[in-house]
C-alpha cells in the first residue's frame, strides 16, 4: 500500500514569484508518481508524471517535479507563476506493478493562490 | 468525442434514499475508477472495474455498488444515502497498458447532498 502526504494545505504567492509544492510518498514497492491540477468546479487534470528515467519531469506550462527516491518525495515546481495557475493542486502515487490496475492513492492538495 | 462524463452533475437526496450516478466514456478504455472528494482528504477510490464485467473495492467501499455491464459506462450506486456520503465523486478512466503507466482521465464531477 501506498502514502502520500502533500506538507502545505494552502499556500499563497504573488504573481511572477517562484513556488514549490511538496510532496512526499510512502511505498513499499516501486512506484509512479504524479501531479494533477484541479481548476475552480472542473474535474482533475493530469499536470505530469514520473514513470522512470531522468528525474526531472517537466509540464508544457512551465511546472516541474523532481522525483527524489532517498527522501521520497515529488516537489512541484515553478519559477515564475501566473494568476492563472490558481487551482488547487494533487500529488498522487500508483505501484508499479500489474496488479496496482493504475489505482491512485491522493494527497490532500494544496490550494495553490496567485495574488496580483 | 466528449471523454469522461458525468450524470447528474448536482443531486440532493434525503436520508434513505437511493440513486445512481452514470459514468460514461467513449475512449474505448478498459479500467473505470469511482472516487469521492472531501475537503482536506484528496480523492480516495470507491470503486475500480478492470473491464466489463468485473468490479472491485477500493479504499472506501462500504454504502456503494457498482457495475460494469457495458465496457463504456460504469454505475455508482448508493442503495440508502447517508449524510456521511455527502461528496464529489469523480469518475475516471484509463486505458490498460502492460506497465500501468497510463493517465487517467477524469469526468467533471457530481456534487452530491444528503439531507
Amino acid at each position: 500500500a501506498q502514502s502520500v502526504t502533500q506538507l502545505d494545505s494552502q499556500v499563497p504567492v504573488f504573481e511572477e514569484a517562484p513556488v514549490e509544492l511538496r510532496c512526499n510518498y510512502s511505498s513499499s514497492v516501486s512506484v509512479y508518481l504524479f501531479w494533477y491540477v484541479q481548476y475552480p468546479n472542473q474535474g482533475l487534470q493530469l499536470l505530469l508524471k514520473y514513470l522512470s528515467g531522468s528525474t526531472l519531469v517537466e509540464s508544457i506550462n512551465g511546472f516541474e517535479a523532481e522525483f527524489n527516491k532517498s527522501q521520497t518525495s515529488f516537489h512541484l515546481r515553478k519559477p515564475s507563476v501566473h494568476i492563472s495557475d490558481t487551482a488547487e493542486y494533487f500529488c498522487a502515487v500508483t505501484g508499479a506493478g500489474g496488479t496496482s490496475y493504475g489505482k491512485l492513492t491522493f494527497g490532500q492538495g494544496t490550494i495553490l493562490t496567485v495574488h496580483p | 468525442n466528449a471523454g469522461v462524463t458525468q450524470t447528474p452533475k448536482f443531486r440532493v437526496l434525503k436520508t434513505g434514499q437511493s440513486m445512481t450516478l452514470l459514468c460514461a466514456q467513449d475512449m474505448n478504455h478498459e479500467y473505470m475508477y469511482w472516487y469521492r472528494q472531501d475537503p482536506g482528504m484528496g480523492l480516495r477510490l470507491i470503486h475500480y472495474s478492470v473491464g466489463e464485467g468485473t468490479t472491485a473495492k477500493g479504499e472506501v467501499p462500504d454504502g456503494y455498488n457498482v457495475s460494469r455491464l457495458k465496457k463504456q459506462n460504469f454505475l455508482l450506486g448508493l442503495e440508502s444515502a447517508a449524510p456521511s456520503q455527502t461528496s464529489v465523486y469523480f469518475c475516471a478512466s484509463s486505458r490498460r497498458s502492460g506497465a500501468v503507466t497510463d493517465t487517467q482521465y477524469f469526468g467533471p464531477g457530481t456534487r452530491l447532498t444528503v439531507l
